[in-house]
């Protein structure tokens, strides 16, 4: 069974510093997609970057950038230029291309932004 | 963007009632709708998938007859939690798939006095 694993439940970062959120994840498939969401205190999720596995270059969405590193099973989230919106509980998922389409979560790093 | 609607945003119930939660895809067509639950400070966990015109495949270890999801039509799933206790008090989310990757309702957090 696939599962993502994010070991850090906890990190702050002063504003205006880059922070970098940890996931791993394990899976048998070759072919399968990788995401970031953001969950603020509202509790709405919101997709901050995705990736295909099949892509080799690194995915970037503004102040956001992901190290996709495929052989060691790794996806971790760098949020340069840290801002107080930033604020919120991050979750790495993974989802496999073909077959369910279900979403598979990690447990969640709470990211706090200090003034 | 492709945008769920999820209602009520909160909801207190007496035990032992049922409550609806209701999900509507605003502006595509979801043949899809994923349930979740979230309890305090934890990750979201999957509970059904459901199809339009289907039944509903439910996670291990969940109530098929206490979680019931209808998905009668493209734009509308609804969670039905059935003789409601307090232990099923938590935070419902449904999301569906979209092309750039999911788009998730903004919850709903039931109490059950």
């Amino acid at each position: 069974a696939q599962t993502v694993t994010q070991s850090q439940p906890e990190m702050s970062v002063q504003e205006a510093e880059t922070v970098t959120l940890s996931c791993t994840y394990d899976t048998s498939e070759s072919d399968y997609y990788l995401f970031w969401y953001k969950q603020p205190p509202s509790r709405q999720m919101i997709l901050v970057i995705r990736q295909e596995a099949y892509k080799q270059q690194n995915a970037t969405e503004n102040r956001f950038s992901v190290n996709f590193q495929k052989a060691a099973k790794s996806f971790s989230l760098k949020i340069s230029d840290s801002q107080l919106g930033d604020a919120a509980m991050y979750f790495c998922a993974y989802r496999v291309i073909q077959g369910a389409q279900k979403l598979v979560f990690g447990q969640g790093t709470r990211l706090t932004i200090n003034p | 963007g492709a945008v769920v609607s999820q209602h009520p945003s909160w909801v207190i119930c007496k035990s032992g009632t049922s409550v609806k939660i209701e999900c509507r895809s605003l502006d595509f067509q979801a043949t899809t709708m994923f349930w979740y639950r979230q309890f305090p400070k934890q990750s979201l966990m999957l509970m059904a998938t459901s199809n339009e015109g289907s039944k509903a495949t439910y996670e291990q270890g969940v109530e098929k007859d206490k979680f019931l999801i209808n998905h009668a039509s493209l734009t509308l799933s609804t969670l039905t939690v059935t003789s409601a206790h307090p232990e099923d008090s938590s935070f419902y989310i449904c999301s569906a798939r979209v092309s750039y990757g999911y788009t998730f309702g903004s919850g709903t957090r039931l109490t059950v006095v």
